[in-house]
């Protein structure tokens, strides 16, 4: 049992290249959120899903998409990186909303030159 | 503004020593208040989750505290060991325990030394 897996672990980019994080996890959980977490900052939620095939816009969405094509896959997408957005993104599931925890993986650190 | 605060943001005690940390927010309404434990390069792993009624729950040697009334929860940790030093961080959940409406605060670096 994996949990949560993001690949990769760690991608440098040039300002303008595009790339695709992968987020999959093995619990059949229902939900799916991408965050990233900046020094002196707590995670901010970027995008999520309550299901398969559907997403929906977190607090700081500008810049990333997102695919849920299959259940346990969610995939976010930089279609143009700028520095901005040098972060190290993490990856959750949950079961269900409420008093469930958030299971995350260990985080993809992506540096844009 | 929602808010979570964390203090202190470092702290460093010698192997064996308690010590508390404290998460003070404005998050409103409240739903349920989570403490989480990230080691270095690793993502954060659950320890508590406490709603409006509850104003204790342990983990092991992780026990977190509420008060609801002044918006303030703490995070003890006894007897604390090597594997201790990690940054702890305060969530707060708002508007009926959506887990997209998590408030994470900023955490707590913990660094336990022999």
């Amino acid at each position: 049992n994996a949990g949560v897996t993001q690949t990769p672990k760690f991608r440098v980019l040039k300002t303008g290249q595009s790339m695709t994080l992968l987020c999959a996890q093995d619990m059949n959980h229902e939900y799916m959120y991408w965050y990233r977490q900046d020094p002196g900052m707590g995670l901010r939620l970027i995008h999520y899903s309550v299901g398969e095939g559907t997403t929906a816009k977190g607090e700081v969405p500008d810049g990333y998409n997102v695919s849920r094509l299959k259940k346990q896959n969610f995939l976010l997408g930089l279609e143009s990186a700028a520095p901005s957005q040098t972060s190290v993104y993490f990856c959750a599931s949950t079961l269900q909303q409420g008093l469930q925890p958030q299971h995350f993986g260990d985080g993809t650190r992506l540096s844009i030159l | 503004k929602n808010q979570v605060e964390q203090s202190p943001q470092s702290l460093i005690i010698l192997e064996g020593k308690n010590c508390t940390l404290q998460c003070n927010y404005t998050v409103s309404p409240f739903s349920n208040l989570r403490w989480y434990k990230q080691d270095t390069e690793r993502g954060p792993v659950s320890l508590t989750i406490m709603t409006f009624s509850e104003n204790t729950k342990s983990n092991g040697r992780y026990t977190a505290t509420l008060d609801a009334d002044t918006k303030q929860s703490s995070l003890h940790i006894t007897a604390s060991q090597l594997s201790d030093s990690a940054s702890y961080i305060c969530v707060v959940s708002g508007f009926g325990g959506a887990t997209n409406k998590l408030i994470f605060g900023t955490g707590t670096l913990l660094a336990v030394q022999p």
